[in-house]
């Protein structure tokens, strides 16, 4: 059974840093594409940040870029999004989903329950 | 950055009643990338609809999408109680739309 769980989400202060772990089993985690999405309270979802399966490749949201780093440890089947600068608008539901293509299909199949993150002096 | 625009924002229909979704991008996207999530209170989203049109393992029959293009549409054929949920839809790996809340009416 594929599963998702992430972990690592609390209260920061604006300007602080967190550092959230996505951990997978029941799948070969290396051979996976791997997102995070997040949704603020009552909002709609948003892609934060992909990562390829080898960790080459990789893509930030304008409204994270320069601020939030992802990574992947393939040997520790964990998925990583580490966050600086923490904003008020940073507050969110922070999911992370497994990405699935084919050559005519591209979708996340699988998701976490999600980590909340609140951004709060 | 494309953006997918969803209408209705709200859409309110009777179990048994057909719902036709739709999801307009602000240009081109491949078929391949545009896909359709349902989402209910406090759980995560769920993958309906990939390929624009394939639907995702043990999704009902009664859910279909179309579409190409900028036009992309979700339809339940006839709603059951579990549907009455937020729909989104997506383009792959970039962006999703504001969604589309479907209620009883």
């Amino acid at each position: 059974e594929v599963q998702l769980v992430e972990s690592g989400g609390g209260l920061v202060q604006p300007g602080g840093s967190l550092s959230l772990s996505c951990a997978a089993s029941g799948f070969t985690f290396s051979s996976y594409e791997m997102h995070w999405v997040r949704q603020a309270p009552g909002k709609g979802l948003e892609y934060v940040s992909t990562i390829s399966h080898d960790g080459v490749n990789i893509y930030h949201a304008n409204s994270v870029k320069g601020r939030f780093t992802v990574s992947r440890d393939n040997s520790k089947n964990t998925l990583y999004l580490q966050m600086g600068s923490l904003r008020a608008e940073d507050m969110a539901l922070y999911y992370c989903a497994r990405a699935y293509c084919d050559s005519t299909r591209c979708g996340n199949d699988y998701w976490g329950q999600g980590t909340l993150v609140t951004v709060s002096s | 950055e494309i953006v997918l625009t969803q209408s209705p924002g709200t859409l309110s229909l009777s179990p048994g009643e057909r719902a036709t979704l739709s999801c307009r991008a602000s240009q081109s996207v491949s078929s391949r990338s545009v896909a359709w999530y349902q989402q209910k209170p406090g759980q995560a989203p769920r993958l309906l609809i990939y390929g624009a049109s394939s639907r995702a393992t043990g999704i009902p029959d009664r859910f279909s999408g179309s579409g190409s293009g900028t036009d992309f549409t979700l339809t339940i054929s006839r709603l059951e109680p579990e549907d009455f949920a937020v729909y989104y839809c997506q383009q792959y790996a970039r962006t999703f739309g504001q969604g589309t809340k479907v209620e009883i009416k």
